[in-house]
C-alpha cells in the first residue's frame, strides 16, 4: 500500500517556467509535509517543509501549497533553472515520528535551457 | 557544522555474507535514522535510533539490525545478504525535538553479486 502518490513521474520544463509536482497521502495521521532534493551520488536534500495548519508556504522560489480535505500537496517552482536538475521527493510522517518519512517514488526534473 | 557523514561510499558484497555500514550523525543531533533507497525509488525507513535503543521500525525483517553510540554515531547490519539489498542506503541525523528536520548522509551504495 503506497502511503504517498506522487506525480508525475518526469518532468521537462523551460528555463524561466514553473514546475509543479503533486502528491496525495492516505493517512489523516500525518502532520509534516517535506519535499526534499537529490542530485546523482548524493543522499536527499531538505528544501522545505509544511504542516497543516497552513495551506501555503514559500521560501524564495520554492512554494507548498497544502490542501488538507483534498489530502493532497504540491510543490512549485518559479523561474526553473537548469541547476534545479534534480529527483524531488515528497514525504510525510506522523506526529511524534518524524525520523519515519513515508516517501513518494520522486519525480526527475529536468530544465532545459 | 559537520554533516552526516557515512561509510564506505561502496561496498560490494556475495549473497549470503553479512556487512557493516557507518554513519557519523551532524553534530547537535541525537537521533539516527536509516533507509534503504533502491534504483528509481523513494527512501524506505528502516529504523530509528535514540539513547542507543531503537525507536521505531519499518518493514524490514530482523537481518537488518542496528546501533547507536553515545557520540551518536550508528551502524546498520545486514546479515545473510540477499540480491534484493542491492541499494542505496541512507543515513538521516536529526534532533529529537519534534519539530527537528531530517539531514541525510550521501549514502552507502551496496551491491549484492
Amino acid at each position: 500500500q503506497q502511503q504517498v502518490k506522487q506525480s508525475p513521474q518526469s518532468l521537462i520544463v523551460q528555463k524561466g517556467g514553473i514546475s509543479i509536482i503533486n502528491c496525495a497521502y492516505e493517512n489523516t495521521a500525518f502532520d509534516y509535509f517535506p519535499w526534499y532534493q537529490q542530485f546523482p551520488g548524493k543522499g536527499p536534500a531538505l528544501l522545505i517543509a509544511i504542516r497543516p495548519d497552513v495551506s501555503e508556504k514559500k521560501e524564495g522560489r520554492f512554494t507548498i501549497s497544502f490542501n488538507k480535505s483534498a489530502k493532497q500537496f504540491s510543490l512549485h517552482i518559479m523561474d526553473s533553472q537548469p541547476g534545479d536538475s534534480a529527483t524531488y521527493f515528497c514525504a510525510a510522517s506522523m506526529e511524534g515520528s518524524q525520523g519515519n518519512l513515508i516517501f513518494g517514488k520522486g519525480t526527475k526534473l529536468s530544465v532545459k535551457p | 557544522e559537520t554533516g552526516v557523514t557515512q561509510s564506505p561510499t561502496h561496498l560490494i558484497k556475495t549473497r549470503g555474507q553479512q556487512v557493516t555500514l557507518r554513519c557519523s550523525s551532524q553534530s547537535g543531533h541525537n537521533t539516527v535514522s536509516w533507509y534503504q533507497q533502491a534504483l528509481g525509488q523513494g527512501p524506505q525507513f528502516i529504523f530509528q535510533y535514540y539513547r542507543e535503543e531503537e525507536n521505531g521500525r519499518g518493514n524490514f525483517p530482523p537481518r537488518f539490525s542496528g546501533l547507536q553510540f553515545p557520540n551518536y554515531s550508528s551502524e546498520l547490519n545486514v546479515n545473510a545478504l540477499e540480491l534484493d539489498d542491492s541499494a542505496l542506503y541512507l543515513c538521516a541525523s536529526s534532533s529529537i525535538d519534534s519539530a527537528s528536520p531530517l539531514h541525510f548522509g550521501n549514502g552507502t551504495r551496496l551491491t549484492v553479486t
